[in-house]
C-alpha cells in the first residue's frame, strides 16, 4: 500500500537551514504530483509547495517563495525540500503528500500523505 | 488568494446526530474543493473531492455538496470515531488554500 515517511525535521536556529525528504513506497513515484502542507503548532493546514510528476514544474506559497525549494528524485523514490532562512513562523509540522495524478485537476488534491515531522525555529 | 471560511470553527453533537459544516469561499471555485478529516496528533485523511465524490473506503454517511462559493460536509449519523477536526481546500488557483477547520466534539 501507498506509504510516504517524512524525515529531516528538528530544531534549527532562526536564519539556519534545513532539509527535509520524504521516503515514498507502494506507488509508482514518477507518475504522481507531489506536495508539501505544514502545520503550526494549534493550527490549520497551510499548503507549501508542488512539485510536478516530472520535476519540471514547481509551485510555491508566497511566504515560503524565494526560501523554500522543492525537488525530488524519482529514481530514488524521494521528494525533498530544502529549507533556507528559516524563521520562527516557519514552525510546524510538515506533511508531504501524494496527489491523486499527476494532471490538474487530480494534481491538487491531497489523497495520501505521511506522518509528518517537526521542524521547530528557535534560537 | 481565495480564502476559505468554515462555520463553525467548533460543534458539540452527540453520537447518532446528523452535522453539517458550511465552507465558504471568497469568490466561485465550480466544483474545486476537498474534505479531509484530521484526528489529533494525526495527518489528515482524504475524505470527499470534487465537492461531491466520496474518497473510496469512506463510510456513506459523509456527504459533500455545493459549487461556486458555498460548501457543505454533512456526517449523517455520528460515530465516535467521527469527533475530529475537518478541513476545506480549494484546488481552483494557486496558492491552494485550507479553511480554518471546524472542530467536532463529543456533547
Amino acid at each position: 500500500q501507498e506509504q510516504l515517511v517524512e524525515s529531516g525535521g528538528g530544531v534549527v536556529q532562526p536564519g539556519r537551514s534545513l532539509r527535509l525528504s520524504c521516503a515514498a513506497s507502494g506507488f509508482t513515484f514518477s507518475s504522481y504530483t507531489l506536495h508539501w502542507v505544514r502545520q503550526a503548532p494549534g493550527k490549520g493546514l497551510e499548503w507549501v509547495a508542488l512539485i510536478s510528476n516530472d520535476g519540471n514544474d514547481k509551485y510555491y506559497a508566497d511566504s515560503v517563495k524565494g526560501r523554500f525549494t522543492i525537488s525530488r528524485d524519482n529514481s530514488k523514490n524521494t521528494l525533498y525540500l530544502q529549507m533556507d532562512s528559516l524563521r520562527a513562523e516557519d514552525t510546524a509540522v510538515y506533511y508531504c503528500a501524494r496527489a491523486m495524478g499527476s494532471e490538474r485537476p487530480l494534481s491538487r488534491y491531497f489523497h495520501y500523505w505521511g506522518q509528518g515531522t517537526l521542524v521547530t525555529v528557535s534560537s | 488568494d481565495i480564502q476559505l471560511t468554515q462555520s463553525p470553527s467548533f460543534l458539540s453533537a452527540s453520537v447518532g446526530d446528523r452535522v453539517t459544516i458550511t465552507c465558504r469561499a471568497s469568490q466561485g471555485i465550480s466544483s474545486y474543493l476537498a474534505w479531509y478529516q484530521q484526528e489529533p496528533g494525526k495527518a489528515p485523511k482524504f475524505l470527499i473531492y470534487a465537492a461531491s465524490t466520496l474518497q473510496s473506503g469512506v463510510p456513506s454517511r459523509f456527504s459533500g455538496s455545493g459549487s461556486g462559493t458555498e460548501f457543505t460536509l454533512t456526517i449523517s449519523s455520528l460515530q465516535p470515531e467521527d469527533f475530529a477536526t475537518y478541513h476545506c481546500q480549494q484546488l481552483n488557483s494557486f496558492p491552494l488554500t485550507f479553511g480554518q477547520g471546524t472542530k467536532l466534539e463529543i456533547k
